[in-house]
């Protein structure tokens, strides 16, 4: 079965502040998509950023990185210079790959941020 | 482009009633995702339709179901309303429905059942 961990309940940092949120997953699929969302208070999750199981290959966006290590089963995602908009909860997920399975997120609990001024 | 668009936002029921609620998907993404977000479970996978067909279901009770279109929009009915269906009902939609695609998500209806 597939399973996403989010450890983290709820994160307070000042603005400008670098902040890394923590994303641990299982699965027994070779071949797997992890995904990052955002879901501000207006409720509507946003796509942030995905990545397949094959590419550990981390990247930056902008102010958004993502640190992915097969070997610990982490997707951890990192905001760099947050800023008050960047407050909403944050919700890793994982789905498995292949017309068969359709489009299946299963997400962790979430984790709110609070980028205070 | 139109975002993913869900009607109504905003509903209040009463135990052992039924609900409808609608989904339309971005133009020309053919499979529609629904899923139940409350306080206690988080975001649950409801179903996933694709062209029609159901391919996939989450461990939801009967009273829970759902339908697509030709037109890719889709439904979800909950009959028999219980007080802990009360949660948001968030729509997505998605081009290929492969599981590695981006979805993209309505802003719900929150469904509140007294």
């Amino acid at each position: 079965a597939q399973k996403v961990t989010q450890a983290q309940t709820e994160i307070s940092v000042v603005e400008k502040e670098d902040v890394t949120l923590d994303c641990v997953y299982e699965t027994r699929d070779t071949t797997y998509y992890l995904f990052w969302y955002k879901q501000p208070p207006s409720g509507e999750l946003v796509f942030l950023i995905r990545r397949n199981s094959f590419d550990e290959q981390n990247e930056i966006s902008g102010r958004y990185s993502w640190n992915f290590q097969k070997s610990t089963s982490s997707f951890n995602f990192t905001i760099t210079a947050s800023q008050v908009v960047d407050s909403a909860v944050y919700f890793c997920a994982l789905s498995e790959a292949g017309k068969k399975y359709g489009n299946k997120l299963v997400f962790g609990a979430g984790t709110i941020l609070r980028v205070k001024s | 482009k139109a975002g993913v668009t869900q009607t109504p936002r905003y509903l209040i029921k009463t135990r052992g009633q039924q609900v409808t609620l609608s989904c339309s998907p971005i133009s020309g993404h053919r499979s529609v995702s629904w899923y139940q977000q409350t306080p206690g479970q988080g975001l649950q996978f409801l179903f996933e339709y694709f062209s029609e067909t159901q391919r996939n279901k989450g461990n939801f009770p009967g009273r829970f179901s759902g339908r697509q279109f030709s037109n890719s929009r889709s439904e979800m009915n909950v009959s028999t309303l219980e007080l802990g269906d009360s949660a948001l009902y968030l729509c997505a939609s998605s081009w290929k429905g492969t599981g590695m695609d981006e979805q993209y998500f309505g802003p719900g209806t929150r469904l509140t059942v007294t």
